[in-house]
């Protein structure tokens, strides 16, 4: 079974520009969420869609950063502008349903310069 | 607001020893907590707790939580150079959204 993709896995911007990310879910995955990680913190849930709609946005500053689902099944990241404080790995995951086991992709590294 | 506070934040140890890492939260509505494992860049699920006192265990690893108290601990036994990783635990609360709040990790470094 393919597991969660991403990508680009890297991606290296100025800051003030725009940036976008893709996942593609494991196949059937209903659920599907955005993480930020910065340096030595452990993940923080930026948006968490079940199928096209969005179930949790509570901590996605709303003013630069967006998310969309439009099928139910691949998904896109976009921070526009980006900030020095952006720099993270972005890790999306996916599961069954919610509340359900979580697998994550192996990330896109963005660095804001 | 949801905590969850791990302990160490790191760890240095030799191969064959044990280790056990410690996680406390403090949430609203707990459902579960898990453990994962994150090396390089994808945690990767190790265990899920829902009830006190039932330890779970996978090989050298073992986990228990104690609803209690608010905390649980995740053992390593015979430690192997490729444990060496971020240990991450994250609870879920019972709502609609499940929403997982993590911890920092704890970065745990095997040596031959």
């Amino acid at each position: 079974e393919a597991g969660v993709a991403q990508s680009p896995r890297y991606k290296i911007i100025e800051k003030r520009q725009s940036v976008a990310f893709w996942c593609n879910p494991i196949s059937g995955h209903a659920t599907l969420y955005w993480y930020q990680q910065i340096l030595g913190q452990g993940p923080k849930l930026l948006i968490q869609f079940q199928n096209n709609g969005v179930v949790d946005d509570s901590q996605l500053p709303k003013d630069r950063f967006s998310a969309e689902r439009l099928k139910g099944v691949d998904s896109t990241l976009k921070i526009q502008p980006a900030k020095l404080e952006d720099s993270a790995v972005y890790l999306c995951a996916s599961s069954p349903g919610v509340l359900e086991t979580q697998y994550f992709g192996p990330g896109t590294r963005l660095l804001v310069l | 607001e949801d905590k969850v506070v791990q302990s160490p934040l790191s760890l240095v140890v030799h191969e064959g020893d044990t280790v056990t890492l410690n996680c406390s939260y403090e949430v609203t509505n707990f459902r579960s907590l898990l453990w994962y494992k994150q090396e390089k860049k994808a945690p990767t699920f190790l265990f899920m707790l829902t009830s006190s006192g039932i330890e779970k265990k996978s090989g050298r690893l073992s986990s228990i939580l104690d609803k209690k108290e608010l905390f649980s601990i995740l053992n390593i036994t015979a430690t192997q150079t490729g444990d060496s990783a971020v240990y991450l635990c994250a609870v879920e609360v019972n709502t609609n959204a499940g929403k997982s709040t993590f911890g920092d990790g704890t970065t745990l470094t095997v040596k031959p």
